[in-house]
């Protein structure tokens, strides 16, 4: 069965960094591209950034660039990282594969709430 | 940058009903289109894309139209399960509307 996975639900404190993980299985890894998206309250679904696990090669929006990472960490797993947290940053975030660069989302994770509270 | 028009923001139909939800583009993005269904705690579901191709599984009470910048989802009978948000996306920009929420009564 294709589907990917994400790691649980995280409370973090303002300045922080969190982890969110995606693992892939049904499918080969390196044949899709593989983006994270947000869905945070009152601000609707905002795309992060893509990550080609085939090659390693990033692209993120404008407003992440220079807190958003995205790494492979398994041979079927990647890791998003954002760092220098705040409370806007409460939102669900979700893993999600496309074909191409370009292309629609076929297959998401399940989210991961993370929730940035002092 | 584009921006993409969603509408109504929610609406609440009976079952067998059919329902229409509008997608609008702030400049053409041909058929570019894609339609999700969120549901709390399950993984989201590509429904359709390239603005009118019926994902693999999707039920055939789905169907999308639309080119450039007007674009429509529609359910030709309103089903339970259906209650969920529905979100278009520009697959390109990877922008999307910004939701709308399907009550079912």
């Amino acid at each position: 069965q294709v589907q990917l996975v994400q790691s649980g639900a995280e409370v973090k404190k303002p300045g922080a960094s969190v982890l969110v993980s995606c693992m892939s299985s049904g499918y080969t890894f390196t044949n899709y591209y593989l983006h994270w998206v947000r869905l945070a309250p009152g601000r609707g679904l905002e795309w992060m950034g893509v990550f080609n696990p085939a090659i390693g090669e990033t692209s993120s929006a404008q407003r992440f660039r220079g807190r958003v990472t995205m790494t492979r960490d398994t041979s079927a797993g990647a890791v998003m990282e954002l760092s220098n947290l705040r409370s806007e940053d409460t939102a669900i975030y979700f893993c999600a594969r496309s074909g191409s660069i370009y292309g629609a989302f076929d297959i998401w994770g399940q989210g991961t709430l993370v929730n940035v509270s002092s | 940058d584009i921006q993409m028009t969603q509408s109504p923001p929610t609406l609440s139909a009976s079952i067998g009903d059919r329902v229409t939800i509008t997608c609008r583009a702030s400049q053409s993005i041909s058929n570019w289109l894609a339609w999700y269904q969120f549901k709390p705690g399950k993984p989201p579901q590509l429904l359709m894309y390239k603005a009118s191709t019926l994902e693999s599984g999707v039920p055939s009470r789905f169907s999308g139209s639309g080119f450039g910048t007007q674009f429509t989802l529609t359910i030709s009978s309103l089903q339970p399960e259906d209650s969920a948000t529905y979100y278009c996306q520009q697959y390109n920009t990877h922008v999307f509307g910004q939701g709308t929420k399907v009550e079912v009564k």
